[in-house]
């Protein structure tokens, strides 16, 4: 199946930092999304994106199907951000549309 | 807030017991996924319900069984369980099957086990 890597595992980042984490996927894909998962579990989606940028307030996210690559960008960052970033795809082969996962982008903000 | 809804918030129990976790969709989707997080297993689909009826299978065990009733809520049902199974479950939602490239899941606040 379609494997999903995230980069960087850590992050930690003093407020008002900007920064960049990145998706990589294997193959293909016909659906991208991105995730936030707080401190207290909860899984937040911030963008469906599977080709293209789009900007959401401190947040934007670009991806290059043609690379197989996403990134999310957050600027000013503030200690709300931390938590743990999810990429997961769909992969465009037909096969299983389930979504898979990358392991995450673990942020930690610092006032 | 995505509205899907989990509970219970927290579960404790102990190891050889059964327990049940239920979800309700957001308003409108067909489809309830369940994925269980452990912290050295990341993000694991277990399975997918579409309308009522089972639409995909993960690595869910023989120990865990779900169903989906005619209201659109599903109950995620544990048993025998064991410590290993100590994660937080979540459920998630969508309006289809989940074959639409551009459909999206919303998942729920999630039911955090822990067995003792």
């Amino acid at each position: 199946g379609i494997q999903v890597e995230q980069s960087p595992p850590d992050l930690i980042l003093q407020e008002g930092a900007n920064s960049t984490l990145r998706c990589n996927f294997s193959d293909s894909v016909n659906n991208l999304q991105w995730f936030h998962q707080n401190p207290w579990g909860q899984l937040i989606n911030l963008f469906y994106i599977p080709s293209g940028t789009k900007q959401n307030g401190r947040l934007s996210a670009t991806t290059v199907a043609t690379e197989r690559y996403s990134l999310l960008y957050i600027s000013s960052s503030q200690t709300t951000d931390s938590g743990v970033y999810f990429c997961a795809v769909r992969a465009a082969d037909g096969g299983s549309y389930i979504p898979t996962f990358g392991r995450g982008t673990s942020l930690i903000v610092h006032p | 807030d995505s509205g899907v809804t989990q509970t219970p918030k927290h579960l404790i129990t102990a190891t050889g017991q059964r327990v049940t976790l239920r979800c309700s969709p957001r308003s409108g989707d067909l489809s309830v996924y369940w994925y269980q997080q452990s912290l050295d297993q990341g993000l694991q689909f277990l399975i997918q319900y579409y309308n009522g009826e089972e639409r995909a299978k993960g690595n869910i065990l023989e120990r865990f069984s779900a169903q989906q009733f005619p209201d659109l809520h599903s109950e995620l049902n544990l048993s025998s369980l064991e410590l290993g199974d100590s994660a937080l479950y979540f459920c998630a939602s969508s309006v289809g099957a989940g074959q639409t490239p551009q459909e999206t899941q919303y998942f729920g606040p999630g039911t955090r086990l822990l067995v003792l």
